[in-house]
């Protein structure tokens, strides 16, 4: 079963403090995105990572970057949390292969609940 | 106007019904993903098709590239079925990206 994993199910932080979100995957993907999850708007892509070391800006990049060192993981970084970054923050990842549709397959963590108060 | 269109928003049934939840995109895509998601987060793949239908289950997805449109059916819905379901146009190319509804929130009552 592939497996993305999300380094916190819940966290708290306070205005201003830099927060690190973690994911992994252990299906080898070369892709990789980040997406927050607000009521009435749907996921909405943040960063996403075709590579390690690349990156590309999503929808809604701003107040965030990202860091793909390594294949498997993919943080994101809010470099000074404010109250409007409060949400549901999502990691997924995919196959790049476009030969086989199949693969193309977005999977999900279990999801991070931040409240930054 | 969103690129994707999800209706209803909320849909509430009583267990047994049939339902469908419609999606309708503007967008050039690749193909559509129907995806899951229970309370606490997680999301799970249903379906991802580019022409016609598929089944699992008692889950059946349509989808009309000419009409940019598809449907999620669930028959014999059951309260554990309760959750939202989202609809997600991906485009061409190999990034994957996606482009998601703003989901149906399904509750199946006994």
């Amino acid at each position: 079963d592939v497996k993305v994993t999300q380094s916190s199910r819940y966290l708290v932080k306070r205005t201003g403090e830099k927060v690190f979100l973690e994911c992994v995957q252990d299906m080898d993907h070369e892709n990789m995105f980040w997406y927050r999850q607000d009521p009435g708007l749907g996921l909405r892509l943040i960063y996403f990572s075709y590579d390690v070391k690349m990156k590309e800006k999503g929808d809604i990049p701003e107040g965030y970057s990202v860091s793909r060192e390594k294949k498997e993981r993919f943080s994101l970084i809010l470099e000074s949390a404010s109250t409007n970054q409060t949400s549901m923050y999502l990691c997924a990842s995919s196959s790049r292969s476009i030969q086989v549709l199949a693969k193309n397959i977005q999977y999900f963590g279990a999801g991070t609940r931040l409240s930054v108060l | 106007k969103n690129e994707v269109e999800q209706s209803p928003q909320n849909l509430t049934a009583q267990e047994g019904e049939f339902i469908t939840i419609n999606c309708s995109y503007s967008v050039g895509i690749s193909a559509l993903h129907w995806l899951q998601q229970h309370p606490g987060g997680g999301i799970v793949s249903l379906f991802m098709l580019s022409s016609g239908k598929k089944k699992h289950g008692r889950l059946i997805a349509t989808i009309n590239i000419q009409e940019k449109h598809s449907s999620l059916h669930i028959t014999a819905s059951h309260p554990r079925d309760s959750a939202v379901y989202i609809c997600a146009a991906r485009l061409g190319g190999a990034t994957n990206k996606l482009i998601f509804g703003t989901g149906t929130l399904l509750a199946v009552q006994p």
